[in-house]
C-alpha cells in the first residue's frame, strides 16, 4: 500500500508570495491533518480534515488555510508569506477522525521563506 | 499546552536502557508516541488511552498514568535503529477523541556502538 505522498518536498518563495501544498493520504483513510516543524517550536498542529469538513483548527492566523476534495486529498495554503513561515511542513492521514487513530506521516514539504 | 517531555537528549550505549517522560498540566484522554529519524517523517509508535494501560511491541513499551497527567517510554536494551527523536502527543480530556494532537518538543535520542 502507497504511504503518504507530499507535492512539491521542495519549495522556496519570497516574502508576500502565496504558497499551495498538496497531499495525497493512504489510499481509504479519510482524515488529513496538516502539522508545521520548526526547530524552536516543534511540531505544531494546523488543521484536520475529514469527509471534506474542516474538524479542528490549530492556532495559527487566517493567512493559513486548507481544504479536502473528495478523494480525501487534501491541499493547504498560505497567503501573504511571512519569514517566519519557512518550516517543514508535514501532513499525516488516518482511517478515522480524533485522535485514538494512528497517523501516518508524509515526507513533508520543505518550504524556504527568503 | 504543549507538554514537557524529559530528557531533552540522551546518549546511550547500545544495549543500555532508556526512559522518555512526557507531562501534561492539563487533564489527558490519550497520549501518542511517535520517533522520526533526521530528515524523515514521524513514525507512530504507540497510542495510549486513559484508563493507566501499558502497551509495548519488541523492547519498547509505555505506560500512561492519567491521574499524573503523564506518560513515560520504555526502552530497553537498545540498538543503533533505536536513534532519533522522540515525541509524546497528548490529547486533552473532556471530548472524547475529537481533539487535536499537541506535541511536546521532542528527546533526542543517540545510541552509539
Amino acid at each position: 500500500k502507497a504511504g503518504v505522498t507530499q507535492t512539491p518536498r521542495y519549495l522556496i518563495k519570497t516574502r508576500g508570495q502565496q504558497v499551495t501544498l498538496s497531499c495525497s493520504p493512504i489510499s481509504g483513510h479519510r482524515s488529513v491533518s496538516w502539522y508545521q516543524q520548526t526547530p524552536g517550536q516543534g511540531l505544531q498542529f494546523l488543521f484536520e480534515y475529514f469527509s471534506e469538513t474542516q474538524r479542528n483548527k490549530g492556532n495559527f492566523p487566517g493567512r493559513f488555510s486548507g481544504r479536502q476534495f473528495s478523494n480525501s486529498r487534501s491541499e493547504m495554503n498560505v497567503s501573504t508569506l511571512e519569514l517566519g513561515d519557512s518550516a517543514l511542513y508535514l501532513c499525516a492521514s488516518s482511517l478515522g477522525s480524533g485522535t485514538n487513530n494512528e497517523q501516518f506521516f508524509g515526507p513533508g514539504t520543505r518550504l524556504t521563506v527568503l | 499546552q504543549q507538554p514537557v517531555q524529559s530528557p531533552q537528549a540522551v546518549i546511550l550505549r547500545e544495549g543500555e536502557d532508556a526512559v522518555i517522560n512526557c507531562s501534561s498540566s492539563k487533564a489527558l484522554y490519550s497520549v501518542h508516541w511517535y520517533r522520526q529519524k533526521h530528515g524523515e517523517a514521524p513514525v507512530f509508535l504507540m497510542i495510549l488511552l486513559k484508563g493507566g494501560e501499558q502497551k509495548g511491541h519488541d523492547k519498547i513499551s509505555a505506560s500512561f498514568n492519567e491521574k499524573k497527567q503523564q506518560s513515560s517510554l520504555y526502552l530497553t536494551a537498545s540498538q543503533l535503529s533505536y536513534s532519533g527523536t522522540y515525541f509524546c502527543g497528548t490529547e486533552r480530556g473532556g471530548n472524547f477523541g475529537n481533539e487535536k494532537l499537541t506535541f511536546g518538543t521532542g528527546t533526542r535520542l543517540t545510541i552509539i556502538p
